[in-house]
């Protein structure tokens, strides 16, 4: 089955700290990736994601994360955080051909940014 | 505004009880899904649907049911077979299914059993 692993649960950082978060899944074969946020007291938004083409692919908010496909990693980066950048980070991963549907999530890392 | 509307916002459900969380979308959007969030654990899929009366289990479906007669609706119920039913539930769509075009996901509902 897939697995999605993010390698931190929690993360604490101080304003303007570069961040990048770690995302690693485990199907070898076409996947789609995915970051998700949520912040506190909100639902789900998207923040990026890739399907194909450049892998290093930008999204909302000054957030990018790079595909390395031999590494089976999807990494989120920030170069300078803000205090409203404290939220919950999902990485989540789907397939593009047939077989089970759905979106495989991590487990979820809680960034904290300190003012 | 096109969206997932999920109702209620809060449930409340005495051990025994079934209760049906709701969730309506008027994006037009081909397949549903019903995802359960627990603190440190993500969000694990409970149920999915790829078109109006097709329904799938997903990786927790254990004690929860559903139905999908009509393509903007996809209500999740959570019988007295599940054991630890207090969480939040997320609904989410998305407009072809299987191939990856994104997701929009519902504002969920808290049910915690009293």
């Amino acid at each position: 089955a897939q697995s999605v692993s993010q390698h931190n649960h929690h993360v604490i950082l101080s304003e303007a700290a570069s961040l990048e978060l770690g995302c690693n899944y485990s199907y070898g074969g076409t996947v789609n990736l995915f970051w998700y946020v949520q912040y506190p007291g909100q639902h789900l938004q998207l923040l990026l994601k890739y399907f194909s083409g450049d892998p290093l692919v930008k999204g909302i908010k000054g957030f990018e994360a790079e595909f390395i496909k031999s590494k089976f990693s999807f990494n989120l980066r920030k170069p300078s955080v803000q205090w409203s950048d404290t939220a919950e980070y999902f990485c989540a991963v789907s397939y593009s051909g047939g077989g089970a549907d759905g979106l495989t999530f991590g487990k979820g890392t809680h960034l904290i940014i300190q003012p | 505004d096109g969206g997932i509307t999920q109702s209620p916002k809060y449930l409340f459900r005495k051990e025994g009880q079934n209760v049906t969380l709701s969730c309506e979308q008027n994006l037009n959007h081909d397949a549903m899904y019903w995802y359960r969030q627990d603190p440190g654990q993500g969000l694990r899929l409970i149920y999915y649907s790829q078109i109006v009366n097709d329904f799938q289990k997903g990786d927790i479906a254990e004690g929860y049911s559903v139905s999908r007669e009509k393509k903007e609706s996809f209500p999740l119920t959570v019988t007295s077979a599940q054991k630890n039913p207090t969480a939040f539930y997320l609904c989410a769509s998305s407009i072809r299914r299987g191939k990856g075009y994104g997701y929009t996901f519902g504002s969920g509902t808290r049910l915690t059993v009293v």
